[in-house]
């Protein structure tokens, strides 16, 4: 059971947009940054977002992040096949005094 | 640029202990937080520890008690061991680097796959 909850799956169509939701609490999400990474099949996780809406240099701004209270959210327009991955997010939890994360999301697109 | 790479067996014994390394090429091993993940067949990312060049460590509490965490930094090089292991402990384990004013994993190696088995 991870600390941060992620929807198990999104599907959407190439082209279209797609959102994913990472579920906290005031000891994680809430007060603290929301980094997002992508992780293609067969290969390491990838930073994607950081500081809740950063991208780091050569992230494409197809992909964004925001922060409203506990939750955070992921958005990604123009979506193309090549971003089928599973994508999670990740955080400080004050309270277990480490970083956690979520339990991933698995992108299809249709 | 700066790269990880991780390094040891393979397969390890249950009740036995865990050894892995990470190389860190590319650039210096002092400052920034490097840390040790794993992600068990078709499951998520789970923290294992991270430690500083100075030598000061952050762990798990489901891990602590059976995880220690080192670097060397003659070696640019930072270690992990798990003691006890048992079939749970079958993972892709991954070293990153840590950016403690962000709390993101920026730079990862590519993982290795440790299985626990007899």
């Amino acid at each position: 059971q991870s600390v941060l909850t992620q929807p198990p799956s999104v599907s959407a169509a190439p082209g279209q947009k797609v959102t994913i939701s990472c579920s906290g609490s005031s000891s994680n999400i809430e007060h603290n940054y929301v980094s997002w990474y992508q992780q293609l099949p067969g290969t390491a996780p990838k930073l994607l977002i950081y500081e809740n809406n950063k991208r780091p240099s050569g992230i494409p701004d197809r992909f964004s992040g925001s922060k409203s209270g506990p939750s955070a959210t992921l958005g990604i327009t123009g979506l193309q096949t090549g971003d089928e991955a599973d994508y999670y997010c990740g955080t400080w939890d004050s309270s277990l005094n480490t970083p956690v994360f979520g339990g991933g999301t698995k992108l299809t697109v249709l | 640029q700066v790269q990880l790479q991780e390094s040891g067996p393979g397969l390890v014994k249950p009740s036995e202990t865990l050894s892995l390394t990470c190389t860190v090429s590319g650039g210096f091993i002092s400052t920034y937080y490097w840390t040790w993940i794993r992600q068990p067949p078709g499951k998520g990312l789970e923290l294992i520890a991270y430690i500083r060049y100075s030598g000061s460590t952050n762990y798990n509490p489901s891990l602590k008690s059976r995880v220690t965490i080192s670097v060397d930094t003659s070696k640019n090089q930072f270690s992990l061991k798990l003691n006890s292991v048992t079939a749970a402990d079958t993972a892709i384990y991954y070293c990153a680097r840590r950016i403690a004013s962000t709390d993101a994993f920026d730079i990862w190696g590519q993982g290795t796959m440790v299985t626990v088995s007899s």
